[in-house]
């Protein structure tokens, strides 16, 4: 099963500030990784697709990167409704699997 | 518009057996290349998959929990059913129906329900 570790655990920033999270896995996933946005009490939310693909809805300081086996999510100015968790999940190699998540709190 | 709602009891008991359903609107599962999973979320902590039923009634299902899982589908009603035996403690989450993006060779998940939390207690 691939390992999929999501680092750091928790991100302090403040707003306006970039934020910068990443995503390893444990073998190549190609560009197969997507980012969920969780707000406390909600569902997720696909954020990213392909590595670097934005969902319908979010803004363009939501952007992803990289392939192989390192993903970075970076929001380039935080705003106070982008305060969440957030969640890589590889859909390369089955089965399919979830980072343990970022916590992008207020600093 | 896809829409899925999950519904079951809230609360069950050690041992009990939990049955699940989702039922969704905006697409058929009888339609070559859909796929519905559960995903479930204890209480602060991260998502895990459980299950997955393809258009064609494939069936997949989480390595560790693989003996405890079924999952089924009604197209007729748009539903998708997950049971869990022995459920104990430690099964207590929100569950999620979610469904995976159709287009081509994909593997996110496009579509969340709102989930439905289980809380497993004597």
């Amino acid at each position: 099963e691939t390992v999929t570790t999501q680092y750091p655990g928790t991100l302090s920033v403040s707003p306006g500030e970039r934020a910068t999270l990443s995503c390893r896995a444990s073998q190549s996933v190609s560009s197969k990784v997507a980012w969920y946005q969780q707000k406390p009490g909600q569902a997720p939310r696909l954020l990213i697709y392909g590595a670097s693909t934005r969902a319908t809805g979010f803004p363009a300081r939501f952007s992803g990167s990289g392939s192989g086996t390192e993903f970075t999510l970076t929001i380039s100015s935080l705003q106070s409704e982008d305060f969440a968790v957030y969640y890589c999940q590889q859909y390369s190699n089955w089965p399919w699997t979830f980072g343990q998540g970022t916590k992008v709190e207020i600093k | 518009q896809v829409t899925l709602k999950e519904s079951g009891p809230a609360l069950v008991k050690p041992t009990q057996t939990l049955t699940l359903t989702c039922t969704f609107s905006g697409f058929s599962l009888s339609t070559n290349g859909m796929r519905v999973s559960w995903v479930r979320q204890p209480p602060g902590k991260a998502l895990e998959w459980l299950a997955r039923i393809d258009w064609d009634d494939d069936k997949f299902y989480s390595t560790s929990l693989k003996t405890r899982l079924t999952i089924s589908k009604d197209t007729s009603k748009n539903q998708v059913v997950l049971t869990m035996t022995n459920m104990d403690p430690v099964d207590t989450a929100t569950y999620y129906c979610v469904r995976i993006a159709p287009t081509g060779t994909t593997g996110w998940y496009d579509y969340w329900g709102q989930g439905t939390q289980v809380t497993v207690s004597s």
